[in-house]
């Protein structure tokens, strides 16, 4: 029930192709729902972040589409760039009284070529 | 503004020796959470403080403690290394304990021989 569940484990795509990662949920008492990229050596960097009252969130290229019913969310990275290869991972966070503990997905390896 | 700085950046010790990692928060920032992350995996929660108290924990055992200090900046503190505890560490901080918005540093690469 603390397990979210991210596919796929890799994917490259064409520079302008749309990549899409899609993450799945089962614990119901998650309720923000992050994405992160991280770049070899560095730290993971909070790219867009969605809750689950909202269908669809968009920042700049990046967009989060959130389907509450089915427990599933995904993103979408709109005119990829080369620039854009990464690992992506989605994350959950569960409402608890103080602690926002991040619950990570194993990580989507994306590489866009040019 | 400063961002999360995490020091140092990279470390190699000996199975049964004892390590401590430090953590800046960025400014501002009075809530530190830790993070393991094993090669290919995703970061696995540690503990989270709080204006200098402990309030939440993952699936870790007691050799992983930790300290938040007056100024915010914090410590995880690892004793009794074992070969599984070689991964790279983050320390992510929050505006608050109610901000879910979390902001990692570049992490710390723990290698255990």
């Amino acid at each position: 029930q603390q397990q979210v569940k991210q596919s796929p484990q890799s994917l490259i795509v064409q520079k302008g192709g749309i990549p899409i990662i899609n993450c799945a949920y089962e614990n119901t008492a998650f309720d923000y729902f992050p994405w992160y990229q991280q770049f070899p050596g560095k730290g993971p960097a909070l790219l867009i972040a969605i809750r689950p009252d909202v269908s669809e969130k968009k920042e700049g290229r990046f967009t989060i589409s959130f389907n509450k019913s089915a427990k599933q969310f995904s993103l979408h990275i709109m005119d990829s760039q080369p620039g854009d290869s990464a690992t992506y991972f989605c994350a959950a966070s569960p409402l608890t009284s103080g602690t926002y503990k991040y619950i990570f997905g194993t990580g989507t390896r994306l590489k866009v070529l040019a | 503004e400063t961002g999360v700085t995490q020091s140092p950046t990279h470390l190699i010790k000996t199975r049964g020796q004892q390590v401590t990692l430090r953590c800046s928060s960025q400014s501002g920032h009075n809530t530190v959470s830790w993070y393991q992350q094993a090669l290919g995996q995703g970061p696995q929660f540690i503990f989270q403080y709080y204006r200098e108290e402990e309030n939440g924990r993952g699936n870790f055992p007691p050799r992983f403690s930790g300290l938040q200090f007056p100024n915010y900046s914090s410590e995880l503190n690892v004793n009794a290394l074992e070969l599984d505890d070689s991964a790279l560490y983050l320390c992510a901080s929050s505006l608050s304990s109610v901000h879910r918005e979390a902001f990692f540093g570049q992490g710390t690469r723990l290698t255990v021989v």
